[in-house]
Order: C-alpha cells, then sequence, then structure tokens
C-alpha cells in the first residue's frame, strides 16, 4: 500500500521557471492538500481540495495553482517560480478533513530550490 | 493571533523524564486536535488525536484539551531518545475541511 505518493522528491529550477509537483493517494480519500514547510514557520497550508472537484485557498496561495484531477490525484503548478518559494512541499490526504477522525496521511515530500 | 501556536524553545529532557509540550489555538469552534511527530528529514505522523476535553491516553503519550481555555497540551512519559523529534500540533479550522499547524516544538531526549 503506498498511501500518499509524491513526484519529484527533490528539484532544481531557476527564477521564472514553471513546474508542476505531482500527488497521488491510493486510500480513496475525498480531501487532499498541499503544505509547505520552512525553518521555523511550521506547515502552511498552501490549497486544498474538500472533496473531488473542488478546490479552495488556504493561508499562502499566492504563486500558486492547483487541479484536482480526479479523486486520486492533487497536483501544484508554480508558474513562474520565485526564490521565496524555495521550500519542502508536502501532500497530505484525509478521509475526514480536519474533523472527527480526519487524520491526515503526508507524502515523503519534495525539496524544491529556486536559484 | 496566529491560528495555533507553540511558543516553546527546543526542550531538552533527560531519559526517562517527562516532556510537556503546549499548544493554544484562536477559533473557538475548533472541534479536533490532533499531535504529529515529524523526525528530521522525514514527513509528519500521526501521533495522538483528541476531540473532546480531558485527558486522553495512549501508551507513553498523553493529550489534554481544555476548550475553555483554547489549551491543547501533550505529555511524554519515560522520554527515550527515540522521542527526539519536532511535534506539531494542529487543530481544525473553517468547519471540517482544512488543518492548521503550528510552529513545532523540538523535543531532544538526553540518554
Amino acid at each position: 500500500n503506498a498511501g500518499v505518493t509524491q513526484t519529484p522528491k527533490f528539484q532544481v529550477l531557476k527564477t521564472g521557471q514553471s513546474m508542476t509537483l505531482q500527488c497521488a493517494q491510493d486510500m480513496n480519500h475525498n480531501s487532499m492538500y498541499w503544505y509547505r514547510q520552512d525553518p521555523g514557520m511550521g506547515l502552511r497550508l498552501i490549497y486544498y481540495s474538500a472533496s473531488e472537484g473542488t478546490t479552495d485557498k488556504g493561508e499562502v496561495p499566492n504563486g500558486y495553482n492547483v487541479s484536482r484531477l480526479n479523486k486520486r490525484e492533487f497536483s501544484l503548478r508554480l508558474e513562474s517560480a520565485a526564490p521565496s518559494q524555495t521550500s519542502v512541499y508536502f501532500c497530505a490526504s484525509s478521509e475526514l478533513g480536519g474533523g472527527v477522525g480526519g487524520e491526515l496521511f503526508f507524502g515523503e515530500g519534495s525539496r524544491l530550490t529556486v536559484l | 493571533q496566529k491560528e495555533v501556536e507553540q511558543n516553546s524553545g527546543p526542550l531538552s529532557v533527560p531519559e526517562g523524564a517527562i516532556a510537556s509540550l503546549n499548544c493554544t489555538y484562536s477559533d473557538r469552534v475548533s472541534q479536533s486536535f490532533f499531535w504529529y511527530r515529524q523526525y528530521s528529514g522525514k514527513s509528519p505522523e500521526l501521533i495522538m488525536s483528541i476531540y473532546s476535553n480531558g485527558d486522553k491516553e495512549d501508551g507513553r503519550f498523553t493529550a489534554q484539551l481544555n476548550k475553555a481555555s483554547q489549551y491543547v497540551s501533550l505529555l511524554i512519559r519515560d522520554s527515550q531518545p527515540s522521542d527526539s523529534a519536532t511535534y506539531l500540533c494542529a487543530v481544525n479550522i473553517d468547519g471540517n475541511n482544512r488543518l492548521a499547524f503550528g510552529k513545532g516544538n523540538q523535543v531532544v531526549v538526553i540518554p
């Protein structure tokens, strides 16, 4: 059982380049999330999808776009990467969202460096 | 005020002692509270969830919730070197669909 799979695990970009982080879960979860983690800042929510067909902004959405391709897949796109987007990105999924029983299952993370 | 606050700096505890971590939150209607553990370079993993006021025990871990004071804590009894990690407090906000995380507290257990 793979759980939550993120690709790529490492990526180096130049300022202005674009890229997409892919995330897939095989747990039949309804909700999916993209967080970024920076030193001393904890996990900050970028975008989330409460269910297939819906997406909503989180705490730090500027500079990102998302697509909930189907129930399994939730991608995060950087259209024009900036050094401030250097971070570790985590995808997560949950059967019940943030409510009772709403445990998040995390992928292994994607380390992105923007030069 | 941030949605979830963990203000304590790194916590060093001797092996076998109790580690105590605190978390406050701002959303009075929050109903779900979680503690995640994150080892360096790894992803967070759930160690405790709590939904009702009072204490919840699971092995060496005890979560305590006080909704009136908007406060949740985690106690680690008989701390082991393997407990050395960063502990993240998470609280559901805006209904049921998303979690906000605190900045985390680093715990170092000294053999």
